[in-house]
């Protein structure tokens, strides 16, 4: 089966930190660029982060840039997303979606829930 | 550019003909213009790219037209599945990818 799953949401405080697994199962996920995604409570979706896959090209929503890293481990079929000096405009919930050739993202994990608050 | 679908809300019944609008604030290529479906607890699920092509395994109810600045998703007989929240989505540069507001598909 194809799919991605996302782990290490949880709480946090302002200001803290927090790493953000996603592992594709599958398919090949060093043959694709990957992106997070999050969805704020009742709110709608806002790219974060892109990767391409070979790491060199690397991208963030300007809200981020400075705070969250964006990396990849394609020996292990692995994303993350590190993200330090947390908000609470940073509670959503962050999904990791692959790329299809740089139009549109057709896989998406299940998602994990990041919140941040004192 | 900016994405705003209309309208926020539609509500129908099954077997009618949905139709969602998204217009863009400056001209999108219709290669980078998708469209998702997101139902309450799940992740979103590509419906259509390229403005017009359907992703793998989505039925032949759902499709995409439009070009330019004007886009419409049309679900020509809505299932009891379909009522779910849809987004556009166009691939760009700073930020890569835009979305929409959502559009909410209700039972009437």
């Amino acid at each position: 089966e194809v799919k991605l799953v996302e782990s290490g949401g949880g709480l946090v405080k302002p200001g803290g930190s927090l790493r953000l697994s996603c592992a594709g199962s599958g398919f090949t996920l060093s043959n694709h660029y990957m992106n997070w995604v999050r969805q704020a409570p009742g709110k709608g979706l806002e790219w974060v982060s892109s990767i391409s896959s070979n790491s060199r090209y690397i991208y963030y929503t300007e809200s981020v840039k400075g705070r969250f890293t964006i990396s990849r481990d394609n020996a292990k079929n692995s994303l993350y997303l590190h993200m330090s000096s947390l908000r609470a405009e940073d509670t959503a919930v962050y999904y990791c979606a692959r790329d299809l050739r740089r139009v549109a993202l057709d896989l998406w994990g299940q998602g994990t829930m990041v919140t941040i608050s004192s | 550019s900016v994405l705003t679908q209309s309208p926020g809300t539609l509500s129908l019944s099954p077997g009618e003909r949905a139709t969602l609008s998204c217009r863009a604030s400056q001209s999108v290529s219709s290669s980078y213009l998708a469209w998702y479906q997101q139902k309450p607890g799940q992740a979103p699920r590509l419906l259509i790219y390229g403005a017009s092509t359907r992703a793998t395994g989505i039925p032949d109810r759902f499709s995409g037209s439009g070009s330019g600045t004007d886009f419409t998703l049309t679900i020509s007989r809505l299932e009891p599945e379909d009522f779910a929240v849809y987004y556009c989505q166009q691939y760009g540069t700073s930020p890569e990818y835009t979305f929409g507001q959502g559009t909410k598909l209700e039972l009437k």
